[in-house]
């Protein structure tokens, strides 16, 4: 079945980086557009980053561009998320999930990860 | 950028009563609405797009209405695994935005 699992998350200081995965099986990978999600604790969903199934166009929140890159790597069927200049603010649980079609009228989230926690702290 | 707003933030209902859900965008986003289900140690799950289709997992006791910036998710009789956070999104538009979601907590 379709299945994204994350990875990497973990308790890193402000200003630091991590880089987070999300290993997809289940499905043709490589033929699917790709997003980040976060929840901060006991707050709302909050989209982070999307990158085309092609990997030629990305989109990023206004709080992360600059600070994060979404990449994939089709021939691991690995999506990425490398953060750097990591801020308190971005303690969260961060989520892979799938694009649901190629068209503009499909870009909403048809299958979710169950998430990776990020901690910034010092 | 597109700001959604829901309301109520909480609401309250006894099981097999009726739920309405408000989500309202700043500006239009069509048809291009969203709803996901979110319950307590979970991802959330799409269980609705553009505005009123049904995810495939989803019974249809819930229904989606709306267009433009106006929209409602309704679930007819409230059952006990229905009770959870509820969030709307709009995809018309980059970036991509949630409301802050609705609380269906049982009375």
């Amino acid at each position: 079945q379709v299945q994204l699992v994350e990875s990497g998350g973990g308790v890193v200081q402000p200003g630091g980086s991590l880089r987070l995965s999300c290993e997809a099986s289940g499905f043709s990978f490589s033929n699917y557009g790709m997003h980040w999600v976060r929840q901060a604790p006991g707050k709302g969903l909050e989209w982070v980053a999307f990158i085309r199934s092609d990997g030629t166009d990305n989109w990023y929140a206004g709080s992360v561009k600059g600070r994060f890159t979404i990449s994939r790597d089709d021939y691991r069927n690995t999506l990425y998320l490398q953060m750097s200049g990591l801020r308190p603010e971005d303690t969260a649980i961060y989520y892979c999930a799938k694009r649901r079609g190629a068209s503009s009228l499909s870009r909403f989230m048809d299958v979710w990860g169950s998430g990776t926690t990020v901690t910034v702290s010092s | 950028e597109i700001v959604m707003t829901q309301s109520p933030a909480t609401l309250s209902v006894s099981p097999g009563e009726r739920a309405t859900l408000s989500c309202r965008a700043s500006q239009s986003v069509n048809s291009n609405l969203a709803w996901y289900q979110e319950k307590p140690g979970q991802a959330p799950r799409l269980l609705m797009y553009a505005a009123s289709t049904r995810a495939t997992d989803f019974p249809a006791r819930f229904s989606g209405s709306g267009s433009g910036r106006e929209f409602t998710l309704t679930i007819s009789s409230l059952q006990s695994e229905d009770f959870a956070v509820y969030y709307c999104q709009q995809y018309n538009d980059w970036p991509l935005t949630f409301g802050g979601g609705t609380k269906v907590e049982i009375k």
